[in-house]
């Protein structure tokens, strides 16, 4: 079946610096889309990216992220985190039968 | 636009009753989601519905777990005998479309505590 991984479950990055949340999947499929989602405590997930291009970048709220489809990746950047950032950010993966299918979460803890 | 609305926000129940959770999607979305949310599972894909159709519930606990759309404004989960282990946040979610690259909009969520 399909799969996500996010190999990371926990990143603590000083206010300012730069970071990178790893996403890779698993799919048979080849018409596929692929989102982060961001959720912050007590609140429910919310979309922060999405894409079904491979090699275009996508960017909103400061992040961005490519789709690799040769490296079955979509990992997530920020040049400069803010402690507003501090966030649980989740990998997921829609194929063309309409499944969303998450990776376990990455939780981004920014420090001053 | 009120968003997916879940109901209620909180439920406590005794093991071995029945838990009916309540989700009503954002009007004129035809795909429905179900998901369970544990800080060890993370967001763990229960069922999923299009256009009321039952889809995909390869998630779903089969012995104890069942979900229905019996018309496009709600669904219902339903856990019967439940046990201290199904205590987590129910999310459910709703797409404009069925497929593609098309957002998926969460509810707050039910937290079930099962005492």
């Amino acid at each position: 079946g399909d799969s996500v991984t996010q190999t990371e479950g926990l990143v603590t990055v000083t206010e300012g610096l730069p970071v990178m949340l790893n996403c890779t999947y698993q799919t048979a499929y080849s018409d596929v889309a692929f989102f982060w989602y961001v959720q912050y405590l007590n609140e429910a997930p919310k979309l922060l990216l999405r894409s079904s291009t491979d090699n275009k970048r996508t960017e909103h709220q400061g992040f961005h992220a490519t789709l690799h489809k040769s490296s079955s990746s979509f990992h997530l950047q920020k040049s400069s985190v803010q402690l507003s950032d501090s966030a649980l950010y989740y990998c997921a993966l829609r194929t063309n039968t309409g499944k969303l299918t998450f990776g376990d979460g990455t939780v981004l803890t920014v420090k001053p | 636009n009120a968003g997916v609305i879940q109901t209620p926000r909180h439920k406590v129940t005794g093991k071995g009753q029945e838990a009916t959770l309540w989700c009503e999607p954002i009007s004129g979305h035809s795909a429905v989601f179900w998901y369970r949310q544990t800080i060890v599972q993370g967001l763990e894909f229960l069922t999923y519905f299009r256009n009321q159709a039952p889809i995909d519930d390869s998630g779903m606990p089969k012995e104890r777990f069942s979900a229905q759309m019996p018309n496009q404004s709600h669904s219902t989960l339903k856990i019967q005998s439940t046990q201290p282990q199904d205590s987590a946040v129910y999310l459910c979610a709703s797409s404009l479309a069925g497929r593609g690259n098309t957002e998926v909009f969460f509810g707050k969520g039910t937290r079930l505590t099962v005492v």
